[in-house]
């Protein structure tokens, strides 16, 4: 069945370390992915996504590319800061009517200065 | 604009009391979904509407939740003869059509003692 798998937590690194946590899903058709963040008392909210193969989704320094020869869309950073210290989530949409949302367990992140 | 709202923020009742959540998802978003955040088991998806109607009630775990939308805006997430295994932070997110980004509220933690 459709389900994500990501690399567990919790990391920790310092500052300007670089950072990668590896996501690859089962899914069929041809599925969207996303990142999700979820700071300390905040709600989820996208961090990036990627419609189709070999897209690449970025944002505040995160890169993520959608890889269907081998299922993934791992992601990273090559800097990181105290600021993305976090919880992350990988997803994807199902290529269905609802376009619900099937969720990795969620990777935490520290960042030490 | 205002994002999507939760209410209450946190719930606490007692096992067998039936609880209501609601959500109020961002103006002129026509998707809304409900999922569930449980400790050590990640997201799950609940249900979903498109305007009044849940095409797709396939995440309730069993005959005690039911949910509905009104004026294809606020929705209520209704749990009855609430267990302990109900005890999650419970998410609402809208969007504004089908494979659009999903815009999350802060959640509802309710707690069953």
């Amino acid at each position: 069945g459709n389900s994500v798998t990501q690399m567990e937590g919790p990391v920790t690194l310092s500052e300007e370390a670089f950072l990668t946590i590896n996501c690859t899903y089962t899914a069929t058709g041809y599925p969207s992915l996303f990142w999700y963040v979820q700071y300390p008392g905040e709600g989820l909210q996208l961090l990036l996504k990627a419609t189709k193969a070999d897209d690449k989704g970025s944002n505040k320094g995160f890169e993520a590319t959608y890889r269907k020869e081998t299922t993934s869309f791992h992601l990273e950073k090559g800097s990181v800061q105290v600021s993305d210290s976090a919880v992350y989530f990988c997803a994807f949409n199902n290529a269905g009517n609802n376009r619900k949302l099937i969720w990795g367990l969620g990777t935490s992140l520290a960042v030490n200065p | 604009g205002a994002g999507v709202s939760q209410s209450p923020s946190n719930k606490v009742t007692e096992k067998g009391k039936d609880v209501e959540l609601r959500c109020d998802p961002i103006s002129g978003h026509t998707a809304l979904y409900w999922y569930r955040q449980s400790l050590g088991q990640g997201l799950e998806f609940l249900i979903y509407f498109q305007g009044n109607s849940a095409p797709d009630k396939s995440g309730l775990p069993s005959d005690r939740f039911s949910a509905e939308r009104t004026g294809g805006s606020v929705s209520t997430l209704t749990i009855q003869r609430t267990q302990q295994e109900d005890s999650a932070v419970y998410l609402c997110a809208s969007s504004h059509g089908q494979g659009d980004e999903q815009f999350f509220g802060p959640g509802t933690r309710l707690t069953v003692l």
